[in-house]
């Protein structure tokens, strides 16, 4: 099973400014995903990173916004930009891993969240 | 409104109880997928279920997927102390793409 790391785990920015959150896996996956739970509020799919491709966003998120990179198979980054309160959130990602074989599954892995506060 | 329709909202049980959380959905599900919740813990995949009918066990949890995949319910047999947290149901309703929603959760608490 694919182990995940996020850095960091919880920061205080303010108003107007970046930040960049790294996610880590211990083994090569190729699908990545990003997250976003706001207070209240179900998980919410960001976007889709794919190593060698654009990151595919969901309605609602753009890359201005959110910029994504995703150099290898191992390593993502999210970003959110301009920050506003409103960015305020648990910012997740997750990789999902196919096996084959008899009765073969998808599942899925989850980072253990940054929690984001702008003031 | 909400895609995926999770029931209830929060749950408290005795101990040693069962329970049931609905999961249902307007929408084809094409792959649906259950998960916990703890706090300071993140969130831990349970299990998936893909095709209609299918019926998953893993401990004391169990989660089925309706023959229309419309509608699963997971089911905790016996409840333990362990067994709180947030449960929340995910499912991908795109055809041949990635298109997840989600749930609102379902905040378990079992009393000892």
């Amino acid at each position: 099973s694919a182990v995940i790391s996020q850095k960091p785990s919880r920061d205080i920015c303010q108003r107007g400014t970046s930040l960049t959150i790294q996610c880590q896996v211990d083994s090569q996956v190729t699908m990545m995903f990003w997250y976003r739970q706001q207070p209240g509020q179900s998980l919410t799919l960001i976007a889709t990173a794919n190593q060698g491709s654009e990151a595919t966003y969901e309605s609602g998120f753009v890359i201005d916004k959110f910029p994504i990179s995703r150099p290898n198979l191992t390593f993502s980054t999210l970003t959110v930009s301009n920050m506003s309160p409103e960015d305020s959130s648990i910012y997740l990602c997750s990789v999902e891993e196919a096996y084959f074989g008899t009765g073969g599954s998808d599942e899925q892995f989850f980072g253990p969240g940054t929690r984001l506060t702008v003031l | 409104s909400q895609e995926l329709e999770q029931s209830p909202q929060s749950l408290i049980v005795q101990e040693g109880k069962n329970l049931t959380i609905n999961c249902t959905s307007s929408k084809t599900l094409y792959g649906l997928y259950w998960y916990k919740q703890k706090y300071g813990e993140g969130l831990i995949f349970l299990m998936m279920l893909q095709k209609g009918g299918e019926e998953k066990s893993h401990e004391k949890i169990t989660a089925k997927l309706d023959e229309k995949k419309q509608q699963s319910s997971l089911h905790i047999t016996a409840s333990q102390p362990s067994h709180a947290g947030i449960y929340l149901c995910g499912a991908d309703i795109g055809s041949g793409t990635y298109k997840y929603i989600f749930g609102t959760g379902t905040r378990l608490k079992v009393l000892a």
